[in-house]
This record gives structure tokens, sequence and C-alpha cells, in this order.
């Protein structure tokens, strides 16, 4: 099975909907990031977390809401979907340092 | 001005031959890390190697190894005995203020250097 797990792998949705992409992990590790990848580019930082009590916003927070339900668990939300939101999503998690396990992320595309 | 530069937009390497990938970087912090990933074609990211500011040697991770050169701010990514599964976009990135209480954990990205092994 995989370290680092995302659901849904790809998702279509409309303008103004609500949306819940969900991470697991089985690596143990503390340090939780969510990053969003637009064509051609690298990684963009949307949220990170140290604990489920630690939540930190990244450099491209705004029109997105994370929860750490558990040590393993990560969401991310899109309160209301634009079209300008239509990106690669990926989870990934570290002991330290940065992003080392990465989901196979998530595919959104948003009408 | 960029923070990370990938002067290689593309690059062929023979299979069983060793590549060097370029990269350099800008910054006036002391205390930085500088990370490699790999995105084959299917769009996962794969992290391959990572190096501190204060690391005394050079990184390796299998045939993975990183040429630091502090002075000239390069931290080229070596893969020896390239293979056909190595062929996939790679990006350098850069973390910024290692061990200060302010730190982000934001990642400098280059733009990428798309790498093609041929049998």
């Amino acid at each position: 099975d995989a370290d680092v797990t995302q659901t849904p792998r790809n998702r279509i949705t409309k303008t103004g909907k609500r949306i819940m992409l969900e991470c697991s992990q089985t690596k143990g590790h503390d340090r939780m990031y969510w990053y969003r990848q637009d064509p051609g580019l690298g990684l963009q930082l949307i949220y990170y977390s140290f604990d489920v009590k630690d939540i930190n916003k990244g450099e491209i927070s705004d029109g997105y809401s994370v929860s750490r339900q558990a040590q393993a668990k990560f969401s991310l939300s899109l309160e209301s979907a634009i079209p300008n939101q239509t990106a690669l999503y990926f989870c990934a998690t570290s002991l330290g340092t940065g992003p080392k396990y990465f989901g196979p992320g998530t595919r959104l595309t948003v009408l | 001005a960029q923070k990370i530069t990938q002067t290689q937009p593309g690059m062929f390497v023979q299979e069983k031959e060793a590549v060097t990938l370029d990269c350099t970087y800008d910054t006036s912090d002391p205390s930085y890390g500088l990370f490699w990933y790999k995105q084959p074609s299917s769009g996962e990211m794969i992290f391959l190697i990572y190096q501190g500011s204060y690391d005394q040697q050079n990184a390796t991770e299998g045939r993975y190894s990183l040429n630091f050169q502090k002075a000239r701010k390069s931290a080229n990514l070596v893969i020896s005995a390239s293979q056909l599964g190595d062929s996939a976009m790679y990006f350098c990135a850069m973390r910024e203020g290692f061990g200060r209480m302010d730190s982000s954990y934001k990642l400098i990205f280059g733009s990428g250097t798309r790498l093609l092994v041929r049998p």
C-alpha cells in the first residue's frame, strides 16, 4: 500500500461548489503539507501542519481551508471553487526540512 | 530576480551514462536547504535528494548525488548510470530560513529540466 494516499484522484466540479480533498499517510510523520501545481510550474504551498493543533498558512492559502483530523489525516477544502483553482494538488509528509513523501496527486478541474 | 535558476530546459543522455542537471540559487540567508524532485510524465512528485547549507559533505542517495558548491551558489544534480526510467522533469527547489522560528515552509522552485534518456 502507498505511504501517502489522496482521494479523489480526479475531480471535475462547477464554480461555487464546495469540495474536499483528503490525504492519509502511514509514514507516522508529524508534518503534512498541501501543495498546488499549475501546468509547467513548480509547487506552491497552500497550508502546512506540524501536528493536529498546529496549522499554518502557506503562500497561497486564500480560498482554501484545511483540517488536521488526526496525525495521519489532513484534508483540504475549497469553500467555493473557482476556475483558477484548476490545478494538480499534492499532499506531502516529512519529519522535518521539507516535503519528502508525496501522494499521487489530485487533478481538479473547476468549470 | 530569480532565486532558483535551471538553465537547461531539456537534455538528452544516453542510457548508462552520467548526466548533470544544473541549478544555481540566490539567497542572502545563511541557513537554507536545497532539494531536488523528479516528476515523471505520470504526474507524481518524487523527492530525490536534500542538501543543507551547513552540511559539510555533498549529499548522495543511490545513483543521485548533489554537487554542492556553496561559494558559487550551485547545487547540481548528478545522475550516474542513467536508466530509461530516469526520463522525467526534474525540479530544483530551495527553502530559506532553516532553524528560525519565523521560517515558513515555502519552497522556491526552478523552472525545471526535462531529461530524456535514450536507449
